[in-house]
C-alpha cells in the first residue's frame, strides 16, 4: 500500500469547515483512499473513502486531485466532538486485501 | 444493526498469566480483523481472517498469541503467557467482503489489556 503524509496537527474554529491535506504520491490506480477518525481511546471510525471521483456522505466530503496524488477531507460545520485524530489510508481493494496501515495521522483540534 | 463488539473492555492481568479477548463482527461480515496500539506507538494489524480461515497473520508479534474463528463467526485472541509489552488496546474491525467497497472495515470499541 502507498505511503501518505499527513500535518501532525491543526486547529479549526468550531462551526468553520475544516480541510485535512493527505499527500500519497505513489498512489497506484487500484488503490482507495480512506479517512477514519480516532476519537479518545474509542474505536477507529469509518468516515468515507474513493477513488478517483469527489466523494460526500453525512459525515464530510472527499476531494481527490486529478492526478490522484493528493486529497483533502472536508468536515463541513466542525463541531467540539470533531476533535479526534485523523488518519489518510490508502489501500488496495482489489481483493485478497489485508490490514490497513495506520500512520500518526492528523490530530485535528476544534476550538470554541 | 449491531456493530463490531469486543469483551471485555478491559483486563488488568500478572505478567504469566493467560487472557482472553472476544471480538463479535457485524452478523454477516466474513471478513475479521485484529489490531493492537501499545503505548505511545502506533495502530498495528496483527492478522486476518477470511471466514474461519487465517488470510494473513503476518503482524502476530510472535506464538504466546493465537488467534480462533471457529465457525466463521465470533473470533477469540488469547495471549499466554501475558508479558508487560502486551498491555495496549487491542482493536476487532470486520468487513463484508474483500474488494472494493465492501471492504471497509468497521472497528469495535477496543479491549484495553494492562500486564502488570
Amino acid at each position: 500500500d502507498a505511503k501518505t503524509t499527513q500535518p501532525p496537527s491543526m486547529d479549526c474554529a468550531e462551526g468553520r469547515a475544516a480541510n485535512l491535506p493527505c499527500n500519497h504520491s505513489t498512489i497506484s490506480g487500484n488503490e482507495y483512499v480512506y479517512w477514519y477518525r480516532q476519537i479518545h481511546s474509542q474505536g477507529p471510525q469509518y468516515i468515507i473513502h474513493g477513488l478517483k471521483n469527489n466523494e460526500t456522505n453525512e459525515m464530510a466530503s472527499l476531494i481527490i486531485t486529478e492526478d490522484r496524488k493528493s486529497s483533502t477531507l472536508i468536515l463541513p460545520h466542525a463541531t467540539l466532538r470533531d476533535t479526534a485524530v485523523y488518519y489518510c489510508i490508502v489501500r488496495f481493494s482489489g481483493g485478497g486485501a489485508d490490514g490497513l496501515t495506520f500512520g500518526k495521522g492528523t490530530h485535528l483540534i476544534i476550538q470554541p | 444493526e449491531a456493530g463490531v463488539t469486543q469483551f471485555p473492555s478491559h483486563s488488568v492481568i500478572e505478567k504469566g498469566q493467560t487472557v482472553t479477548l472476544r471480538c463479535d463482527p457485524i452478523s454477516g461480515h466474513d471478513n475479521l480483523y485484529w489490531y493492537r496500539r501499545v503505548m505511545g506507538k502506533e495502530i498495528k494489524f496483527l492478522l486476518h481472517f477470511v471466514k474461519e480461515s487465517k488470510q494473513d497473520e503476518s503482524g502476530m508479534p510472535n506464538n504466546r498469541f493465537l488467534a480462533e474463528r471457529t465457525g466463521g463467526t465470533y473470533s477469540t485472541l488469547k495471549v499466554q503467557p501475558a508479558e508487560l509489552e502486551d498491555s495496549g488496546v487491542y482493536f476487532c474491525a470486520s468487513s463484508l467482503r474483500t474488494g472494493g467497497s465492501t471492504d471497509t472495515q468497521y472497528f469495535g470499541p477496543g479491549t484495553r489489556l494492562t500486564v502488570l
